[in-house]
């Protein structure tokens, strides 16, 4: 079965980065994008962007754009999230989450258990 | 950006009663919508796509209607582990974007 698994939380000072890390296990790592998603108190979930894990291609939210990178590395089935330049409101659980096949990639099948991303001085 | 705005924020029901959850979009979405469930402590998962149809493994008790900007999940008959928040999520346009949930609670 797909398994999706992150790291249980980070802590980070603001103006800090963090890299968050999503190991992909039970499908072929190559054929779907994967989706960040992020969760912050009493927020809305918010999408930040997807990575193909096949060929690397990206697309960012605007929200996020320039202070988010995604890579993957495929001989480990596992992609990657950093985000720079860390203030408080950035303090939220981070998701990883598979793009469904084919067409329907921009809907998520599988998540992550989510990664708490504290940032606080 | 589109909106999507989700009522009621809280629905309080029992087991066995019949849940209608709304989410309603700032703009034409056309079909591309989607329904997540969220328990406590875990991570959402895919209940519904395109509006009406069930992901791989959704009891038949959740079902999805609508099109354009005003869409409806139905939860036939609660079971206990039914009572979740719930999300909307619409692929229409960029940035993909999430209603801001019901919370479905045990009366």
């Amino acid at each position: 079965q797909v398994q999706l698994v992150q790291p249980g939380a980070e802590v980070k000072k603001p103006g800090a980065s963090v890299k968050v890390s999503c190991k992909a296990s039970g499908y072929t790592f190559t054929t779907h994008v994967m989706h960040w998603v992020r969760l912050a108190p009493g927020q809305r979930l918010q999408w930040m962007g997807w990575i193909n894990a096949g060929n690397g291609n990206t697309k960012y939210s605007q929200e996020f754009q320039g202070r988010v990178t995604f890579t993957r590395d495929t001989s480990a089935s596992t992609v990657y999230m950093e985000l720079s330049s860390l203030r408080s409101e950035d303090t939220a659980v981070y998701y990883c989450a598979r793009g469904s096949s084919g067409s329907y990639y921009n809907y998520a099948d599988s998540w992550g258990q989510g990664t708490l991303v504290t940032v606080s001085s | 950006e589109i909106m999507l705005t989700q009522s009621p924020a809280t629905l309080s029901l029992s087991p066995g009663e019949r849940a209608t959850l709304s989410c309603r979009a700032s703009q034409s979405v056309s079909s591309y919508l989607a329904w997540y469930q969220q328990e406590p402590g875990q991570a959402p998962r895919l209940l519904i796509y395109d509006a009406s149809t069930r992901a791989t493994g959704i009891p038949a008790r959740f079902s999805g209607s609508g099109s354009g900007t005003d869409f409806t999940l139905t939860i036939s008959s609660l079971e206990p582990e039914d009572f979740a928040v719930y999300y909307c999520q619409q692929r229409s346009d960029w940035p993909l974007t999430f209603g801001g949930g019901t919370k479905v609670e045990i009366k």
